[in-house]
């Protein structure tokens, strides 16, 4: 069946430093590929999606490709912050009609000042 | 526009009970979904509903039951309630004009789900 394989945490990083959360992923077809966050105490919140190969999604400096060749999707900053800690869930959605939402385990990531 | 809203955010059960846990998604959206989530399984996909038929179903037991309302509204039930079934329960709705898959899902808080 289709699954996703991410990263495992904690990732520990200084403020301004790059930032890379692996993603990989199994998956029959062409399915659509998001990275969500989820702070304490908190619901998830969409961060970036891509919804076919070679596509680029970006949000709040974060970005991500889409690659079919490498079937992954990994996550980047530039310069992480304070506030960007948080857990990341990289995800697939199959394009079969509807929603069947498959999640990485997600990543845990600390940004110290 | 308002958010997901799920009711309660919080609740306590004993084994053996039912509960009922409530979701009234976004304006205007016709579908939602449900997810369960657990430090040592993670997010794990329930079920989704669309103009009030299960469109998608994960592999959970028949315990674990769900419907949708005409107004989009969504109630998850889970009966004999087991330890294992503590969670925080996220609830998911999305405008769903197209296939579905390449469409946004929002989520709500959750509800978090103790059973002792």
């Amino acid at each position: 069946g289709d699954s996703v394989t991410q990263m495992e945490g904690p990732v520990t990083l200084s403020e301004e430093a790059f930032l890379t959360i692996n993603c990989t992923y199994t998956a029959t077809g062409y399915p659509s590929l998001f990275w969500y966050v989820q702070y304490p105490g908190e619901g998830l919140q969409l961060l970036l999606k891509a919804t076919k190969a070679d596509d680029k999604g970006s949000n709040k400096g974060f970005e991500a490709t889409y690659r079919k060749e490498t079937t992954s999707f990994h996550l980047e900053k530039g310069s992480v912050q304070v506030s960007d800690s948080a857990v990341y869930f990289c995800a697939l959605t199959p394009n079969t009609g509807g929603f069947k939402t498959i999640f990485g385990a997600g990543t845990r990531l600390f940004v110290k000042a | 526009k308002a958010g997901v809203t799920q009711t309660p955010r919080y609740l306590i059960k004993t084994r053996g009970q039912q509960v009922t846990l409530s979701c009234s998604p976004i304006s205007g959206h016709r579908s939602v979904s449900w997810y369960q989530q657990t430090p040592g399984q993670g997010l794990q996909f329930l079920f989704e509903y669309f103009s009030e038929t299960q469109r998608n179903k994960g592999n959970f037991p028949g315990r674990f039951s769900g419907r949708q309302f005409s107004n989009s509204r969504s109630e998850m039930n889970v009966s004999t309630l087991e330890l294992g079934d503590s969670a925080l329960y996220l609830c998911a709705s999305s405008l769903a004009q197209g296939s579905g898959g390449e469409e946004t899902q929002y989520f709500g808080p959750g509800t978090r789900l103790l059973v002792l």
